[in-house]
């Protein structure tokens, strides 16, 4: 894998229900991962910066988790609420540039 | 703390016509800033990094004569697109950093998305 990859595109679950989203991004000189929420018309917001194998954090009822050896994330929500309704990013460095995947969609219906 | 405002949010243009969007840092320094472009479903895009008060780092592809991007002050980086063309409508993001380089530590603006006629 040369970019950065996430999947699915989109997601519609129920409010309650849990889920998660995968990155994926190349392993080789990895340095860190960063994972974004995104709502409509506001700026990107930072949720978690990972950096070492193995990586596990937590915000709230959101987590993420980093394999740098096979080269994915997952993120996390338990028990979605209509407010999680947002496109989520993951980006990767490389050099000294961010690397966006495309997001995933999450649509929280109440 | 670290917010970082864009003006405008959203701008109509006509072909051949110049179109300046502004990126502030409104509680923090920034020593970088980064200009980013998003076509539909698909990813933010790094066009630029500029360092304050030298040129700007254009990415490979894209025309740094058309895209012309100032970061005079260090609070503050401006991105004119100009003779604007239908395929540069787009939505353009940026972002800013305390530090050199500042890859690490990008805080978002909200984006404008320029619409060219």
């Amino acid at each position: 894998i040369l970019n950065v990859e996430q999947s699915p595109q989109s997601l519609h679950v129920q409010e309650g229900d849990s889920t998660n989203f995968t990155c994926s991004f190349p392993s080789s000189n990895f340095y860190a991962l960063h994972w974004y929420r995104w709502e409509t018309a506001k700026s990107p917001e930072a949720l978690f910066v990972m950096t070492l194998n193995g990586d596990e954090k937590k915000k709230g009822r959101i987590s993420a988790t980093l394999n740098t050896k096979e080269g994915y994330s997952y993120l996390y929500i338990k028990g979605s609420q209509p407010e999680d309704s947002a496109t989520y990013l993951c980006a990767f460095i490389r050099g000294n540039k961010l690397v966006f995947g495309a997001g995933t969609i999450l649509r929280v219906k109440s | 703390g670290a917010v970082v405002s864009q003006h405008p949010s959203w701008v109509i243009c006509k072909s051949g016509t110049s179109v300046k969007i502004e990126c502030r840092s409104l509680d923090f320094q920034a020593t970088t800033m980064f200009w980013y472009r998003q076509f539909p479903k698909q990813s933010l895009m790094l066009m630029a990094t500029s360092n304050e008060g030298s040129k700007a780092t254009y990415e490979q592809g894209v025309e740094k004569d058309k895209f012309l991007i100032n970061h005079a002050s260090l609070t503050l980086s401006t991105l004119t697109v100009t003779s604007a063309h239908p395929e540069d409508s787009s939505f353009y993001i940026c972002s800013a950093s305390r530090s050199t380089g500042g890859a690490y530590e990008q805080y978002f603006g909200p984006g404008t998305r320029l619409t060219v006629t």
